[in-house]
């Protein structure tokens, strides 16, 4: 069975990085493609990013060049690198596999405050 | 970007009732629609994919439909458990949206 698991701190700082990471078990993330997606207060659900099979990757243009998205196959790990955070940034952040997303982590709440 | 407009943004029902949510894609999207389920404290679920097709282990009282850029969720004979939020989403192009969300709750 396909699971996921984001990890990460629930807690950052104004104007700091925002790391998240996402253990996968099941299925190998050489395959198909894995995204980050975030759900804000309010509702609204906003597509971040993914990374492909083969490690290329596509960002939301509203996130610019504040995110990355990087893995590590040996770990079967990909990971969620969001720069310079502001309080809009507080969300519950999820990640999922393929463009329609069939699998998704349990999300974890990221509040930004000082 | 391809906005998604979902209606209504609220829906009360009752058990047994049959209810539909609406999207409209602001340009065609070849039916790579799908629709999620989403209860508190839990990840969305999937449901819908390719605008009709039904996502494993999901009753069959939940159906998709449209093409272009109007697509629709049916659910019929509303049972406990689907009193829930739904979304759909534009899985044809990146940036992938979703829609501002459906939140069902009985009456």
């Amino acid at each position: 069975e396909v699971q996921l698991q984001e990890s990460g701190p629930g807690l950052v700082k104004p104007s700091q990085s925002l790391s998240l990471t996402c253990s996968v078990t099941g299925y190998s993330i050489t395959s198909n493609y894995w995204g980050w997606i975030r759900k804000f207060p309010g509702n609204k659900m906003e597509w971040m990013g993914y990374i492909s099979y083969s490690g290329s990757t596509s960002y939301n243009p509203s996130l610019k060049s504040r995110i990355s998205i990087t893995r590590d196959t040996s770990k079967n790990q990909f990971f969620l690198q969001l720069n310079s955070v502001t309080t809009e940034d507080t969300a519950t952040y999820y990640c999922a596999r393929r463009r329609v997303f069939d699998y998704w982590g349990q999300g974890v709440m990221v509040t930004v405050s000082s | 970007d391809i906005q998604m407009t979902q209606s209504p943004a609220s829906l009360s029902a009752s058990l047994g009732e049959t209810v539909t949510i609406e999207c409209l894609a602001s340009e065609d999207i070849y039916d790579i629609l799908a629709w999620y389920q989403q209860k508190p404290g839990k990840s969305p679920q999937l449901l819908i994919y390719d605008a009709s097709s039904l996502h494993t282990g999901v009753p069959s009282r939940f159906s998709g439909s449209g093409s272009g850029t109007q697509y629709s969720l049916k659910i019929n004979s509303l049972q406990p458990e689907d009193f829930a939020s739904y979304y759909c989403q534009n899985g044809l192009s990146a940036p992938l949206t979703f829609g501002s969300g459906t939140k069902l709750e009985i009456k």
